[in-house]
């Protein structure tokens, strides 16, 4: 079964630039989760959707963040504009639904630097 | 204090000793609690739950003190593929939408 696809998986982009992420979940799966990790702050939740309707954006760094899912196979983290300090490894993760037995599968990561 | 902490190491281990590592949280009402595994560049994996009454899968055994907010993971006979990044991860409500990983405890097993 394919798991969590994320795209790009590594980009490079000067200051100010606008950085699109792209994720596709697990196919049945209702939820989906965007996290940041970085050395410094660890693994971070930015937002998470159920049934393609965000539930929680509070992790969101700033106004240059944001999220959309206008479907159930496919959901965008964009960042505009980029900075510095937005270099880090964006994982996409999924799960069946929010319930605290559903695991959550992670995809393997878009990792971004931002120049 | 941070949410939920851990010892980032290292721990260099020799192959096939036994190695410890704890976690501490400091929201009591958190609901259940993990393990995951993360390898070097890659995206964490579900290892185990950790239930209070402690479980065991394979070499690997978890448990839980609800009283001291405390878990701890202990490895038996590490192999050299145990390598990796361990994240303690707790559910501070009902939602996956809850999950608070801690920072990971990096462990080296060496021939």
């Amino acid at each position: 079964d394919a798991g969590v696809i994320q795209s790009p998986r590594h980009e490079v982009t000067e200051m100010g630039q606008e950085v699109t992420l792209r994720c596709k979940p697990i196919s049945g799966h209702n939820s989906l989760f965007w996290y940041r990790q970085t050395m410094m702050r660890g693994l971070e939740l930015l937002i998470y959707f159920n049934n393609n309707v965000p539930i929680d954006d509070s992790g969101m760094p700033e106004d240059r963040f944001s999220a959309k899912m206008p479907n159930a196979s496919f959901s965008t983290l964009k960042i505009q504009p980029s900075e510095p300090r937005d270099s880090a490894v964006y994982f996409c993760a999924s799960s069946q639904g929010l319930s605290s037995g559903n695991t959550i599968y992670f995809g393997e990561g878009s990792w971004l630097t931002v120049v | 204090r941070k949410e939920v902490e851990q010892d980032p190491g290292p721990f260099n281990v020799p192959e096939g000793a036994t190695v410890a590592f704890n976690c501490t949280y400091s929201n009591s009402a958190s609901q259940s609690f993990f393990w995951y595994r993360q390898d070097c560049r890659k995206e964490p994996k579900l290892l185990m739950s950790v239930y209070s009454s402690g479980n065991e899968d394979g070499r690997f055994t978890a448990q839980l003190n609800r009283a001291s907010q405390y878990i701890s993971l202990l490895i038996r006979d590490s192999k050299l593929s145990d390598s990796a990044t361990y994240l303690c991860v707790v559910n501070r409500g009902g939602s996956q939408g809850n999950l608070i990983f801690g920072k990971g405890t990096k462990l080296s097993v060496k021939p």
